[in-house]
């Protein structure tokens, strides 16, 4: 029971490459999330899936885009990485009973665009 | 937009006192405010939660309360502890469960 893995752990992007960064868990959640941290400003929400083909918007989702075609991954794009997009990425599942409760956070992805 | 706000952003504290965090939230519908704890180089780990039906809530050094009227919850450290050094965050769940966390409170706890 792996919990919830994202990958890459690290990466470095030009400004206007694309990339994927993808979270996978197997503890059979409905629920999953994609977060930014940045210095002083917390976890911001960028979007999230309470369940498989289903997505929403977060707290900041301009630039992002994500998809949920199995209930187990939930992938977050880049199309044109921008250097405001440098910060660390954490990728978070919840279970659905009784609405969704304790978050089960990824190891985070280190993202630096130049 | 509905937020949460966290107060301090940085607390230091020796080693034996207590530490209090405090939040307040925006959105009257938020029915859960869980506290993640982050330690450098580690992902954000629950270390209490509290639903708006209770008023507190007690685990071994650490509480929560949360005051429902006036949109506050603080969590609350005693005989604080080296290894309490970390980022601490607040979080409450808003009506269309998207979970919004507090900017963080980096406690320093000094031997």
């Amino acid at each position: 029971n792996a919990g919830v893995t994202q990958t890459p752990k690290f990466r470095v992007l030009k400004t206007g490459q694309s990339m994927t960064l993808l979270c996978a868990q197997d503890m059979n959640h409905e629920y999953m999330y994609w977060y930014r941290q940045d210095p002083g400003m917390g976890l911001r929400l960028i979007h999230y899936s309470v369940g498989e083909g289903t997505t929403a918007k977060g707290e900041v989702p301009d630039g992002y885009n994500v998809s949920r075609l199995k209930k187990q991954n939930f992938l977050l794009g880049l199309e044109s990485a921008a250097p405001s997009q440098t910060s660390v990425y954490f990728c978070a599942s919840s279970h659905r009973a009784r609405g969704p409760g304790e978050l089960f956070f990824g190891e985070g992805s280190r993202l630096t665009v130049l | 937009g509905e937020n949460v706000e966290q107060h301090p952003s940085t607390l230091s504290v020796q080693e034996g006192d207590s530490a209090v965090i405090k939040c307040t939230y925006s959105d009257s519908a938020s029915n859960y405010f869980p506290w993640y704890k982050k330690e450098l180089g580690k992902r954000p780990q629950l270390i209490i939660d509290i639903r708006s039906n209770v008023g507190e809530k007690k685990d071994q050094r650490i509480a929560v309360t949360l005051n429902k009227t006036a949109k506050h919850f603080s969590l609350h450290i005693t005989e604080t502890q080296p290894e309490d050094s970390a980022v601490y965050f607040c979080a409450a769940r808003l009506w269309n469960n998207d979970m919004r966390f507090g900017a963080g409170t980096r406690l320093t706890v000094k031997p």
